[in-house]
């Protein structure tokens, strides 16, 4: 079982560009989510996905689009790309309900 | 809504010492559960141990365990026997289950960072 992966694991875009953040999870789980974390804070939600077709917004959805067009797969699409994009970005799937949620691995952004 | 506070930005431990990592919760759903994460400075959050709201007894994963206070809504995590592998950054988290617009959301903590001296 490969878990919760994610690509790439770093990348420096310029101010303006944009680029798709692509997550997988093999193992069945409905739920699928997308944070971001800051230097020195906790994690924050952008989006997140209760099953294929169905999406909704976190606490910080501004400046991305996701979707889930199956069970498996989740990507987190910025548009235009601004400094304060500038995170690193986890991906995190579980069943529900009060399961454990398992994390990728992260992907370091960052804006120049 | 709900929300987790972490009040001890760092805190140090002699290693084979025992540590207590603070943290409380607020939320108005009955039902919910609270989480405890490791992130070592590699990046990766690592789950530790789960607590449910209902459970009538406090959760224990091997050294770690977790003092589950419910009128005082703290959560604190106890790490028994401090080892050098322990120092890392620790998340409380917490997610409401028992419905509404919050469901299957976990909020986080701000983190504590953990520091075993030798």
């Amino acid at each position: 079982n490969a878990g919760v992966t994610q690509t790439p694991k770093f990348r420096i875009l310029k101010i303006g560009q944009s680029m798709t953040l692509q997550c997988a999870q093999d193992m069945n789980h409905n739920y699928m989510y997308w944070y971001r974390q800051d230097p020195g804070m906790g994690l924050k939600l952008i989006y997140y996905s209760v099953g294929a077709g169905i999406t909704d917004k976190g606490e910080v959805p501004n400046g991305y689009n996701v979707s889930r067009s199956t069970t498996e797969d989740f990507p987190l699409r910025l548009e235009l790309a601004a400094p304060s994009q500038t995170s690193v970005y986890f991906c995190a799937s579980d069943r529900g309900q009060g399961e454990t949620q398992y994390f990728g691995p992260g992907t370091r952004l960052l804006v120049l | 809504a709900q929300k987790i506070t972490q009040t001890q930005p760092g805190m140090f431990v002699q290693e084979k010492e025992a540590v207590t990592l603070d943290c409380t919760y607020d939320t108005s759903d009955p039902s919910y559960g609270l989480f405890w994460y490791k992130q070592p400075s590699s990046g990766e959050m690592i789950f530790l141990i789960y607590q449910g709201s209902y459970d009538q007894q406090n959760a224990t994963e091997g050294r770690y365990s977790l003092n589950f206070q419910k009128a005082r809504k703290s959560a604190n995590l106890v790490i028994s026997a401090s080892q050098l592998g322990d120092s890392a950054m620790y998340f409380c988290a917490m997610r409401e289950v028992g419905g509404g617009t919050s469901y299957g959301k976990l909020t986080f903590g701000q983190g504590t960072i953990l520091t075993v001296h030798p």
